[in-house]
């Protein structure tokens, strides 16, 4: 089992909708997490960084951690079709010496 | 904002050369890594240092080495590339331990 499970999509979803995206995890010692954004031929980039369980908010993007569940999610508001890219999400240990673990990635797709 | 630059975006190399991969950051980062990124397995941490001359072989260091001689710059060295090694090469750096990582936009590498 991995330690971090992501669906690989590709998800598909109209100009305007609510995008949900998820990641589950086994190791109970993940204690910050991420959701970067990688766009075709280019390098992942940082959207969110989370350390606590709850809700952090950035303009449309929403990162939602659930310790408890070992389950983390990123919302799109009034996805754009900018918003097209892979996202991954990564998570790490204060233990583990600056090493995180990535998602596979989920491909997006937002249709004009 | 953090700076991450790879030297060269795309590289193509002969079966048997020594390939060299330069990173350089801006922001006075301790801790830099090496990714490797291929389709359907993700990102795999190659090495990583959390500081000048000092590195920690990652998840896949067969083939590789590293080097680190001045903070801002680590380079990533194939010592007899092989086909194998046809990826997209991913640097990535952090301020420390719960630090989220900053990553350039890539080189992508071929072997022939």
């Amino acid at each position: 089992q991995k330690e971090v499970e992501q669906d690989p999509g590709p998800l598909s979803v109209p100009e305007g909708a609510i995008v949900s995206l998820n990641c589950t995890y086994s190791n109970s010692a993940f204690q910050y997490f991420m959701w970067y954004r990688q766009y075709s031929r280019k390098g992942p980039e940082l959207l969110m960084y989370t350390y606590s369980s709850g809700n952090k908010e950035d303009g449309r993007f929403t990162a939602q951690v659930d310790k408890s569940s070992k389950y983390i999610s990123l919302f799109i508001r009034d996805s754009q079709p900018s918003d097209s890219a892979t996202y991954l999400c990564a998570m790490g240990a204060y233990s583990s010496a600056s090493k995180i673990i990535f998602g596979s990635g989920t491909r997006l797709s937002i249709r004009p | 904002d953090v700076k991450v630059t790879q030297s060269s975006r795309y590289l193509v190399k002969r079966t048997g050369e020594k390939v060299f991969l330069e990173c350089v950051q801006d922001m006075d980062h301790e801790n830099m890594f090496w990714y490797r990124q291929d389709p359907g397995l993700g990102l795999r941490l190659i090495y990583f240092s959390y500081d000048v001359k000092m590195k920690e072989k990652g998840d896949i260091p067969e083939g590789y080495s590293v080097s680190r001689e001045k903070k801002e710059r680590f380079s990533l060295i194939l010592e007899s590339a092989s086909t194998n090694q046809t990826s997209m090469y991913l640097c990535a750096s952090n301020g420390g331990t719960d630090q989220p990582q900053h990553f350039g936009d890539g080189t992508r590498l071929s072997i022939l």
